[in-house]
């Protein structure tokens, strides 16, 4: 089946700095990619989609600023958290929508950590 | 809007007991539905789906029926074991392309 490769596992940076979470599909072309975030204990909460050759959409309360995505081909988006908090600290999970009837197809997720 | 409302947790069981997670939608439409499986510190893979109503899905021992009568979308299996500790997500999907819909997820803990 489709996969999609999500880099890094995890993370862990000093507040005040920047991370960039690569997601890439290996085996198709996806020309959407889902970014989800997970509290501990929580369920998945679609922040943004990032569209191949324009501009993302985030979801409502979501930081644009913060939260940047770039969809720079059909087989890769990244995901950049700038000027990281504490609170920014979560699980990052992107994936790439199957057809109707079909699974997505998850990325294996970016445990992030910021001190 | 759609939404996916799932049994509360933790679920703990003894091995070889019978597992119910129950999972109920409100869609507007005619929505396909997911189980997906997350193991600690893991992603998340897909468990079953079912695309229309009366489908059943089946995976590794676990199945669950599309009622759209009772909308819902029950998880069961009928012996588990320790290594199906994990969180179950119930998901739906309203179409092609579009973002999965996750219930919060029920956590799992199965002991011998």
């Amino acid at each position: 089946g489709a996969v999609v490769s999500q880099h890094p596992s995890w993370v862990i940076c000093k507040s005040g700095t920047s991370v960039k979470i690569e997601c890439r599909s290996l085996d198709f072309q996806a020309t959407t990619m889902f970014w989800y975030r997970q509290f501990p204990k929580q369920s998945l909460m679609l922040m943004a989609t990032s569209n191949e050759g324009s501009k993302a959409t985030y979801e409502q309360g979501v930081e644009k600023d913060k939260f940047l995505i770039n969809h720079a081909s059909l087989t890769l988006s990244t995901l950049t958290v700038t000027s990281a908090h504490p609170e920014d600290s979560s699980f990052y999970i992107c994936s790439a929508p199957g057809g109707k009837g079909a699974e997505a197809f998850f990325g294996q997720g970016t445990r992030l950590t910021v001190v | 809007g759609d939404s996916v409302t799932q049994m509360e947790g933790p679920v703990t069981l003894s091995e070889e007991a019978f597992l119910t997670i129950n999972c109920t939608y409100t869609a507007t439409g005619y929505p396909s539905l997911f189980w997906y499986v997350q193991y600690p510190g893991e992603g998340l893979q897909l468990l079953l789906k079912a695309t229309k109503a009366d489908d059943k899905g089946s995976n590794k021992g676990f199945e669950a029926t599309y009622r759209k009568e009772t909308t819902s979308f029950h998880l069961e299996k009928g012996s588990v074991q320790v290594s199906d500790s994990a969180v179950y997500f119930c998901a739906l999907s309203d179409g092609a392309g579009t973002a999965l819909i996750f219930g919060k997820g029920t956590t799992l803990s199965v002991s011998s």
